[in-house]
């Protein structure tokens, strides 16, 4: 069974400090993680995925199959990335319905 | 370009009362098509997906039913609402095999009273 864990519901920060938003995952093949994001009023978008190691908005998540995390992190955080924030897997063989596991999802404010 | 729809926005039924959610796919064809919801503290759960017009999986039990009578159709009912069936519902669609396009829909807010 696949499994994500993000365990704060809620973080603040102010604006310009270092944020990181914990993710961990339980899966005993190679998962595939994201990073969604839904701002107040509008759709569930991607952020970002592991397997392109971009960076999007300043954010960037690395995977680390070790401590089995995919924490996001962004240096300088701004009051725009407030938000609700989900990490996501994605296990199961190529070619069949790859559903997507969600965390429970974190609530970032940025205070300014 | 491809869209998805999801109607309606928000709605409030009683206890008992049917339900029918649609969730509609543009421009491309046989898509995955998922139904999510997202209860009030917790995070997002599949409840159903779809790789074919018929097929059907369910990830959870309950009193919800999904279908798909056409490819780029998938709708999600119940015959009887519970308090329990509130909660905010998400239509999500991908290509075959590539988990990492999924689009979601705008949502339906679902109260029942």
């Amino acid at each position: 069974a696949q499994r994500v864990t993000q365990p704060e519901k809620l973080l603040s920060v102010f604006k310009g400090a270092p944020v990181e938003l914990k993710c961990n995952y339980s899966y005993s093949g190679s998962p595939e993680l994201f990073w969604y994001v839904q701002y107040s009023r509008q759709r569930l978008q991607l952020l970002l995925r592991h397997i392109s190691r971009e960076s999007i908005k300043g954010f960037t998540a690395d995977l680390n199959k070790g401590e089995t995390s995919f924490h996001l992190k962004k240096p300088f955080a701004q009051e725009e990335d407030s938000a609700m924030y989900y990490c996501a897997l994605i296990g199961g063989s190529s070619g069949s319905a790859r559903q997507l596991t969600f965390g429970s999802g974190t609530q970032l404010t940025v205070l300014p | 370009s491809q869209t998805i729809h999801q109607w309606p926005a928000t709605l409030v039924q009683p206890v008992g009362s049917p339900l029918s959610l649609e969730c509609t796919v543009e421009g491309t064809s046989n898509p995955n098509l998922y139904w999510y919801r997202q209860a009030a503290g917790r995070g997002l759960q599949l409840l159903f997906y779809s790789v074919g017009i018929g097929q059907i999986s369910s990830e959870v039990p309950q009193n919800l039913s999904a279908s798909r009578p056409q490819d780029r159709q998938f709708i999600l009912s119940s015959k009887k609402l519970l308090l329990s069936d509130s909660g905010f519902y998400l239509c999500a669609w991908t290509r075959p095999g590539q988990g990492r396009g999924y689009t979601f829909g705008s949502g339906t807010r679902l109260t029942v009273v």
